[in-house]
């Protein structure tokens, strides 16, 4: 079955970076796009970025251009986001998300969430 | 960049009960427009994509409508596994959710 694996929580100081990673199974990697989205304590989605894990093409929500870097890692089918200059603001649950078949930026599988908290 | 705005924030209801969810976009997207839902401490759902069609699994009691800037998802006959957080997304030129709505038990 298709499984998205996210790493650990994280405690970050102001100003540092953050890399969440995400391992998929379940299906061929290159062949679905990689969405993020995040979630602020007791708030909304939102909507970060998609990569393309075919040709890694990158589109990048306005909020976090020039923050933000998605990768992957075909090798081991994982994909990765990295946010620098981490703000109090940025603790949230980030999510992966396997693109659908009917659009690249819906999604239907999802990891199971990765916690940051950033505190001084 | 086009918004989504989600109506009510927070909808109290009980079992059986009917209600009625809705997200309007502030340019037309189409049916390019998603609902998922949400349970504490746990992941979204997709429940509907292209504004009407179910995804597999999904019960019948919840249905999705409309198209350009106005869409609605109907939950029928509400059951206890129901109340949760409804999230519309609108995914043409990249993406972007409502606010959600907090469905409760009255």
């Amino acid at each position: 079955q298709i499984q998205l694996v996210q790493s650990g929580t994280e405690v970050k100081k102001p100003g540092a970076s953050v890399k969440v990673s995400c391992k998929a199974s379940g299906y061929t990697f290159s062949s679905y796009g990689i969405g993020w989205v995040r979630q602020a304590p007791g708030q909304g989605l939102e909507w970060m970025g998609w990569i393309s894990t075919y040709n890694g093409h990158r589109n990048y929500a306005q909020n976090f251009q020039g923050r933000m870097t998605m990768t992957t890692e075909t090798a081991t089918s994982t994909a990765y986001m990295e946010l620098r200059s981490l703000r109090p603001d940025d603790t949230a649950v980030y999510y992966c998300a396997r693109e659908s078949l009917f659009g690249y930026y819906l999604f239907a599988d999802w990891g199971q969430g990765t916690l940051v908290t950033v505190s001084s | 960049d086009i918004q989504m705005t989600q109506s009510p924030s927070t909808l109290s209801a009980s079992v059986g009960d009917t209600v009625i969810i809705t997200c309007r976009a502030s340019q037309s997207i189409n049916s390019w427009l998603a609902w998922y839902q949400q349970k504490p401490g746990k992941a979204p759902k997709l429940l509907i994509q292209k504004a009407s069609t179910l995804e597999s699994g999904v019960p019948s009691r919840f249905s999705g409508r409309g198209s350009g800037t106005e869409f609605t998802l109907t939950i029928s006959s509400l059951q206890p596994d129901d109340f949760a957080t409804y999230y519309c997304q609108r995914y043409n030129s990249f993406s972007f959710f409502g606010q959600g709505t907090k469905l409760e038990i009255k």
